[in-house]
């Protein structure tokens, strides 16, 4: 039972690159989030998912899209990086509690 | 409404207790709490719903106050294993997205 897997691990990204960290989680859990983490800031709620076709914005969505195709899928998409954007983020999918992935190192330069 | 965690940072002995807390401004349903160990991603360690409630296992435990609207992670006896970043995840309703606290970091020296 793998839980929650992000790809990739680390990356790193040109200023005005796009990419899209991909989320897959085998525990048919319904919703799914990405959080960003930053020293000193805790997590942040970027989007989420309350199920399969449905996303809503969290705290800080702005420079970041998401799709969630499949139920066990969720993208999260960088359209155009910014510097502003290192980051490490992280996956999670909610059944009891959090269970979170093991995170993308991402920076931009 | 983030919640405010204290302290921000403590340093203990092996065998110390330790106390982390959670406060929020708004009315809680529940309150988490996960362990993060330096590089790697955070972990579930207990939800407490609110009725004032004590749960936990072992060592490791933790209190509800709605009324206050505050939770306390209580770690007794530590161990070198506990050493981390603490984190308290509030919800105003069930179906709510966890808010996380800035984390509390706890060391633990031998």
């Amino acid at each position: 039972n793998a839980g929650v897997t992000q790809t990739p691990k680390f990356r790193v990204l040109k200023t005005g690159q796009s990419m899209t960290l991909l989320c897959a989680q085998d525990m048919n859990h319904e919703y799914m989030y990405w959080y960003r983490q930053d020293p000193g800031m805790g997590l942040r709620l970027i989007h989420y998912s309350v199920g399969e076709g449905t996303t809503a914005k969290g705290e800080v969505p702005d420079g970041y899209n998401v799709s969630r195709l499949k139920k066990q899928n969720f993208l999260l998409g960088l359209e155009s990086a910014a510097p502003s954007q290192t980051s490490v983020y992280f996956c999670a999918s909610s059944g009891h509690g959090y269970t979170f992935g093991s995170g993308t190192r991402l920076t931009v330069v | 409404q983030q919640p405010v965690q204290s302290p921000q940072a403590v340093i203990l002995r092996e065998g110390e207790d330790a106390v982390i807390n959670c406060s929020s401004s708004k009315a809680l349903y529940s309150v988490h709490w996960y362990r993060q160990k330096h590089g790697e991603a955070p972990v579930f360690l207990m939800i407490l719903l609110k009725g004032g409630e004590q749960k936990g296992h072992e060592k490791i435990s933790a209190s509800f106050n709605e009324k206050k609207q505050q939770s306390s992670l209580y770690l007794t006896a530590s161990q070198l294993s506990y050493s981390g970043t603490y984190f308290c995840g509030t919800l105003g309703n069930r179906d709510d997205k966890i808010i996380f606290g800035k984390g509390t970091r706890l060391h633990i020296l031998p």
